[in-house]
């Protein structure tokens, strides 16, 4: 079964750090695109960044541009965001999806996975 | 920024009715475009992908056309486990965004 486990939310402080981690299953990791994709409390979804199969290419929001950092680990078969200087607008659900691959449905975003909360408050 | 124009926001609609929900971008984005359906509390699933093609295991009420700046989700029998909000998603250019949503209520 194709899986996307995310970790890492919590509550953190206005200008603190935190490190999102997303673990994957079922799926050859290394053959997608991967991505991060947030929701505040109420509100519709956003897309935050992206990163290509080898790394060599990512992609943001202009909002985290310079906060936040994806990455990824190819032999732990994971993906992380590590955000800095966070603000109370960074308050979100994260999800990690799959986005795009070999194959002919592999489109953005397919699976994603159950959402981690960051909470940015003091 | 490629902007993504959902219409209506919400309806409300009876079982067995006909649904459509429109997208319309501000500029072309061929039809890199997909349909999310999310209920409260749980991540968002993809219905439609590349603008009109049916994710594997949706049901075939649920259809998408368009291409260009012009899209559509259709349902085409409303059924009880439908009501959930809807999300197109343009993945054109950077930065890749979402139209803000379509909630399905119970009429």
């Amino acid at each position: 079964e194709v899986q996307l486990v995310e970790s890492g939310g919590g509550l953190v402080q206005p200008g603190g750090s935190l490190r999102l981690s997303c673990g994957a299953s079922g799926f050859t990791f290394s053959s997608y695109w991967m991505n991060w994709v947030r929701q505040a409390p109420g509100e519709g979804l956003e897309w935050v960044a992206n990163i290509k199969q080898d790394g060599t290419e990512k992609y943001y929001m202009d909002s985290v541009k310079g906060r936040f950092t994806i990455s990824r680990d190819n032999a732990k078969n994971s993906l992380y965001l590590q955000m800095n200087s966070l603000r109370a607008e960074d308050t979100a659900v994260y999800y990690c999806a799959r986005g795009y691959g070999p194959g002919s449905q592999s489109f953005p975003f397919f699976p994603w996975g159950q959402g981690t909360l960051v909470t940015v408050s003091s | 920024d490629i902007q993504m124009t959902q219409s209506p926001s919400s309806l409300s609609a009876s079982v067995g009715a006909r649904v459509t929900i429109t997208c319309r971008a501000s500029q072309g984005i061929r039809d890199d475009l997909g349909w999310y359906q999310q209920k409260p509390g749980k991540a968002p699933k993809r219905l439609i992908y590349a603008a009109s093609s049916l994710q594997s295991g949706v049901p075939s009420r649920f259809s998408g056309s368009g291409s260009g700046t012009e899209f559509t989700l259709t349902i085409s029998s409303l059924q009880p486990e439908d009501f959930a909000t809807y999300y197109c998603l343009q993945h054109n250019s950077y930065p890749w965004t979402f139209g803000q949503g379509t909630k399905v209520e119970i009429k």
